[in-house]
């Protein structure tokens, strides 16, 4: 199992802003992943960060906006950019230590 | 990329019946697949799971079935109870480097 904590839990913050949030995993592992869920819809997968390595995107995300950190085995960071009402969602990290997807309790973005 | 599709999108079902949610996807090279459980406010939690080599697989009164070549898996809830009341997302992976969600379904188990 894989025990992850997220920082902030929620935040709110104004258009054009930017905001950092931390995952913090327990053990070791090779890939980390960041999703959005906004209200009401379904996960989509935002980048997977790998360690050492730049993060790959998936379409309709650009590095520009949500710039990801992996310094780490253990940590990564999203960066969400210049902040408009529709990035407010909330932010998830995972991990999938050995053969289990593990999620993050989640943060809860609100930009007014 | 993969594409999940995932129905219904509401199930309201009484205490005690059975609770069928469908999913299909379209990438061959997936093989693996999991349904997760979100409760309001709450991470996903993996409740079952399955790979590629297997047909079907049971954990008490959930079940979970998959036709490879028909490219859908379904989740079976039998015996409802009011706390499976939730949100249900099935997945699709191929080795674990990506997953791709479905739409998810909520599904209401009336007392």
């Amino acid at each position: 199992s894989a025990v992850i904590s997220q920082k902030p839990s929620r935040d709110i913050c104004q258009r054009g802003t930017s905001l950092t949030i931390q995952c913090q995993v327990d053990s070791q592992v090779t890939m980390m992943f960041w999703y959005r869920q906004q209200p009401g819809q379904s996960l989509t997968l935002i980048a997977t960060a790998n360690q050492g390595s730049e993060a790959t995107y998936e379409s309709g995300f650009v590095i520009d906006k949500f710039p990801i950190s992996r310094p780490n085995l253990t940590f990564s960071t999203l960066t969400v950019s210049n902040m408009s009402p529709e990035d407010s969602s909330i932010y998830l990290c995972s991990v999938v230590p050995t053969d289990t997807q593990y999620f993050g309790p989640g943060t809860r973005l609100t930009v007014l | 990329g993969e594409n999940v599709e995932q129905h219904p999108s509401t199930l309201s079902v009484q205490e005690g019946d059975s609770a069928v949610i469908k999913c299909t996807y379209s990438d061959s090279a997936s093989n693996y697949f999991p349904w997760y459980k979100q409760e309001l406010g709450k991470r996903p939690q993996l409740i079952i799971d399955i790979r590629s080599n297997v047909g079907e697989k049971k954990d008490q009164r959930i079940a979970v079935t998959l036709n490879k070549t028909a490219k859908h898996f379904s989740l079976h809830i039998t015996e409802t109870q009011p706390e499976d009341s939730a949100v249900y997302f099935c997945a699709a992976s191929t080795n674990f480097n990506k997953f791709y969600f479905g739409s998810g379904t909520k599904l209401n188990v009336k007392p």
